[in-house]
């Protein structure tokens, strides 16, 4: 899995959109880009992946940058419910094991 | 919707105690998961499997066995539980890759943990 590097941790006030950022500069180009979010005292859930294109579903968006060295994950109308960790993984669609880092701690605020 | 369980939300032991932790899916997903989180160090693979009674051990597998008889459960086992392996302990499974409907959706389901103290 290629290194991924993100903040810490982000604020983000109730209802405005949170845009969390994740860094990939090493990821190889069969290497998608996962992520997936963990609410307090519960399993990591998955919310979204893609390799170039931007992607979007009910939960998040997903833009990836042409060079894909990076990319956002953004949470458009953000509630006090998506206060969590977020994760951000690069790895290949068949990989055997995903490989979690620290994440990064989003406060959503009122 | 998949669901993954685990038998203990909250456990207690005593050092050089036999430990088991149970995780039961009922989806039919032949890959299963163990991985301990620890703050500061996030997820961390203890061991995998890729069907009945296959295992693959993940980077931190020292002090832990596992045991896959069933397609939908796989245990961990800590023969001598130890202090440093007081954790949570998060159960995933994912459907083979060849089932899987959209192009890389390496799709994990987790459960909702165990929280492990040893005494």
């Amino acid at each position: 899995d290629a290194k991924t590097t993100q903040p810490p941790s982000m604020d983000c006030a109730e209802g405005r959109a949170a845009n969390l950022p994740c860094n990939h500069s090493t990821i190889s180009g069969n290497e998608y880009v996962y992520w997936y979010r963990q609410i307090h005292s519960q399993g990591p859930q998955y919310i979204i992946h893609g390799l170039k294109n931007n992607e979007t579903n009910e939960m998040a968006s997903l833009i990836i940058t042409e060079d894909r060295k990076s990319s956002t994950l953004i949470l458009p109308h953000a509630t006090l419910r998506d206060t969590a960790v977020y994760y951000c993984i690069a790895s290949t669609g068949t990989a055997s094991k995903l490989t979690f880092g620290t994440g990064t701690r989003l406060q959503v605020t009122l | 919707d998949v669901k993954v369980t685990q038998s203990s939300r909250y456990l207690v032991k005593r050092t050089g105690e036999k430990v088991f932790l149970e995780c039961v899916q009922d989806m039919d997903h032949e890959n299963m998961f163990w991985y301990r989180q620890d703050p500061g160090l996030g997820l961390r693979l203890i061991y995998f499997s890729y069907d009945v009674k296959m295992k693959e051990k993940g980077d931190i597998p020292e002090g832990y066995s596992v045991s896959r008889e069933k397609k939908e459960r796989f245990s961990l086992i800590l023969e001598s539980a130890s202090t440093n392996q007081t954790s949570m302990y998060l159960c995933a499974s994912r459907p083979f890759e060849r089932f899987l409907r959209l192009p890389g959706a390496n799709v994990l389901t987790f459960g909702a943990g165990s929280r492990l103290t040893v005494l």
